[in-house]
């Protein structure tokens, strides 16, 4: 049992590039999210998926986007990459029933040059 | 506007020195209280979860508490390996899905 899984781990872009970072879980869950974590910040919200077929925006979607593959499977993609995107991403996923215990994977740092 | 404090930013303790880590919060209509332990380079890991005020939940040197506009997370006796970055989290007031994040208390704990 793997849990939540991401690739890669490390990436390190060009402005203006583009890339997908890959996020599958392997526990059944409904409820997949996308976070991004800063120094000195709380992890926020940038999409969600509370079920397969669905997607929402959370607190800082501007510059991504998402997709809900499968059950399984939600990935997230830069566009054109901005220097202000510099983080590290993680995914999580829960149940979906209520606001229930996230599991998260190892994370992807991303530095953009 | 819902909000989540978290203090100290940081705490620097010697093995087997007690405190308290706090976490305040500002939500309508509180659905739970989640605490998390986060390792360098590693995913937030779940340790609890409360639910309503007068709550408490033990594990191992940790108990987490619960007031009605704060939680602290009890730390009896560390040791090196309780050295972690501890958030906590509240279910935003008007979604199932999202959680509003404190920024962490990192702690440090010397042998």
């Amino acid at each position: 049992n793997a849990g939540v899984t991401q690739t890669p781990k490390f990436q390190v872009l060009k402005t203006g590039q583009s890339m997908t970072l890959q996020c599958a879980q392997d526990m059944n869950h409904n409820s997949m999210y996308w976070y991004r974590q800063d120094p000195g910040m709380g992890l926020r919200l940038i999409y969600y998926s509370a079920s397969e077929g669905t997607t929402d925006k959370g607190e800082v979607p501007n510059g991504y986007n998402v997709s809900r593959l499968n059950k399984r499977e939600f990935s997230l993609r830069l566009e054109s990459a901005a220097p202000s995107q510099t983080s590290v991403y993680f995914c999580a996923s829960t149940t979906g029933t209520e606001a229930d215990t996230q599991y998260f994977g190892p994370g992807t740092r991303l530095t953009v040059l | 506007e819902d909000q989540v404090t978290q203090s100290p930013e940081a705490l620097r303790l010697q093995e087997g020195e007690s405190s308290s880590l706090n976490c305040s919060y500002t939500v309508s209509g509180l659905r739970g209280l989640f605490w998390y332990r986060q390792d360098p380079g590693k995913g937030p890991e779940f340790l609890f979860t409360l639910y309503s005020a007068g709550e408490e939940k033990e594990k191992e040197r940790l108990k987490a508490t619960l007031t009605k506009k704060e939680s602290f997370l009890h730390i009896t006796a560390p040791k090196p390996e309780d050295s972690a970055t501890y958030l906590c989290a509240v279910p935003h007031g008007g979604s199932n899905y999202q959680l509003i994040w404190g920024a962490g208390t990192k702690l440090i704990i010397k042998p």
